[in-house]
């Protein structure tokens, strides 16, 4: 199965701040990567799919670039309910596989 | 508006079986496949298996850890997808999500609130 390797596993900061997180691939995937937003009791919600691509109804603060096997997730002008936790997972083959999960807490 | 909800999920013992079920509204059930995933904290976050659309042949696919035990099924009359868990094992406890998994992107971009699986004696 192809493992994915994200960072941090945590991360403090600032309403306002620019944030990224990364996701590196055991093996290359193309651009077959998204990035979700985790609240406790609520639906994970799709950020970015396609490594790039901005899901409708998402702002655009919220950007993902990457391809091959390493992949960012930036988040520029935090806001207060940006501060969740967020994974990425690939869809390239089954088995899917998550990272481990970025926790974004207010400094 | 795409809704999915999963219902199903309690307290079994080991050994024991479970089936879980995901309520689908919002879109044409028939058309997409249906993914489970599930997270636990020991675990974390893993794919449980998926149903192809009967379009797709609705054939299944599962992790390797379940493979064998789990067993996902859909009634596309009713719009909802099964995930029935036999064997049980403690290591099965974890929040059960499902997803449409479209075969275009993107491919899970809608999931369900999860339903709680605790396997214990």
């Amino acid at each position: 199965a192809i493992q994915m390797t994200q960072s941090p596993s945590s991360l403090s900061a600032s309403v306002g701040d620019r944030v990224t997180i990364t996701c590196r691939a055991s093996q290359g995937i193309i651009n077959n990567l998204n990035w979700y937003q985790y609240k406790p009791g609520k639906a994970p919600k799709l950020l970015i799919f396609a490594a790039s691509r901005l899901q409708s109804g998402v702002p655009s603060r919220f950007s993902g670039s990457g391809s091959g096997t390493d992949f960012t997730l930036t988040i520029t002008s935090l806001q207060p309910e940006d501060f969740a936790t967020y994974y990425c997972l690939h869809d390239y083959i089954y088995p899917y596989t998550f990272g481990q999960g970025t926790k974004l807490e207010i400094k | 508006e795409v809704q999915l909800v999963e219902s199903g999920g309690g307290l079994e013992q080991p050994g024991r079986s479970l089936r879980l079920s995901c309520a689908a509204s919002g879109f044409t059930f028939g058309d997409f496949a249906v993914s489970w995933f599930r997270q636990s904290p020991g675990m974390g976050r893993e794919w449980v298996g998926f149903i192809r659309s009967k379009r797709n042949g609705g054939t299944t696919e599962y992790a390797a850890s379940v493979k064998g035990r789990f067993t996902i099924s859909r009634d596309d009359s009713r719009s909802i997808a099964y995930l029935q868990m036999s064997s049980l094992k403690v290591e099965d406890t974890a929040v059960y999500y499902c997803t449409r998994h479209s075969m275009t992107k993107p491919s899970f971009d809608f999931w369900g609130q999860g339903t709680l699986v605790t396997v214990s004696s």
